[in-house]
């Protein structure tokens, strides 16, 4: 069982909602990812938070909004999306940024569809 | 740009085969190679390899470095049905100021084993 946790597994929203998704973790990590993956493609990397600090946005669209309220949490807030927006968010930690060369560990996803 | 290239894309065998995966990557800063397995949801972690040369194995599976060649394969011996899915390989760079660690991922090898 992976000790990352995302909710909701399942999300369906439209173009006009407001939704977020959650991201969960009590393995002491203190760098957090948010990845997105389409359909037969890898995953892609959106952002990287390193104790609770935004460290990396890959360019990511406005419409998705990060945040992370404490070492334990990281959420996604999503508004106005668009249905290419559609595709497996993955979330994953690892122990720490800097010096590392360690693995990280993924939650399921939460798979969203906008229509 | 970092650049992860795996090949072949995809793969059929049958139950009991030998398969060799290949990654090879152009990237700045390296300072890990990780395979993962993915199935239908989150990757799951298999190596993680940082040295040249060094084999890693865990069961039929096993993972090694070529940091000369920019290269790693992970071989699979005597496969079993069950070993179908993509194989990622994902490569780990940290940026020049020490500060961000980022996995960047491959487009994946789908093998299928056949009973």
């Amino acid at each position: 069982d992976t000790e990352v946790t995302q909710t909701p597994k399942h999300l369906v929203m439209g173009m006009t909602n407001k939704k977020s998704l959650k991201c969960e973790q009590h393995m002491g990590h203190r760098a957090m990812y948010w990845y997105k993956q389409k359909a037969k493609k890898p995953p892609e990397l959106m952002f990287v938070y390193s104790y609770e600090k935004l460290s990396i946005n890959e360019s990511v669209p406005s419409r998705f909004s990060p945040e992370c309220p404490n070492s334990s949490l990281l959420n996604l807030h999503l508004h106005a999306l668009q249905p290419e927006d559609s595709a497996l968010y993955l979330c994953a930690s690892s122990q720490e940024l800097a010096a590392n060369t360690g693995e990280l560990f993924f939650g399921e996803g939460s798979r969203l569809t906008v229509l | 740009e970092d650049k992860v290239v795996q090949s072949p894309l995809s793969l059929v065998v049958h139950e009991g085969d030998t398969v060799t995966l290949n990654c090879s990557y152009e990237v700045t800063n390296f300072r890990s190679l990780l395979w993962y397995k993915q199935e239908k949801k989150a990757p799951t972690f298999l190596f993680m390899l940082t040295s040249s040369g060094i084999e890693k194995k865990s069961g039929r599976l096993s993972s090694i470095l070529d940091k000369k060649e920019l290269s790693s394969i992970l071989n699979i011996t005597a496969t079993q049905t069950g070993d179908s899915a993509i194989y990622l390989c994902a490569v780990g760079t940290i940026n020049s100021g020490g500060s961000n660690y980022k996995l960047t991922f491959g487009k994946g090898t789908l093998l299928t084993v056949n009973p």
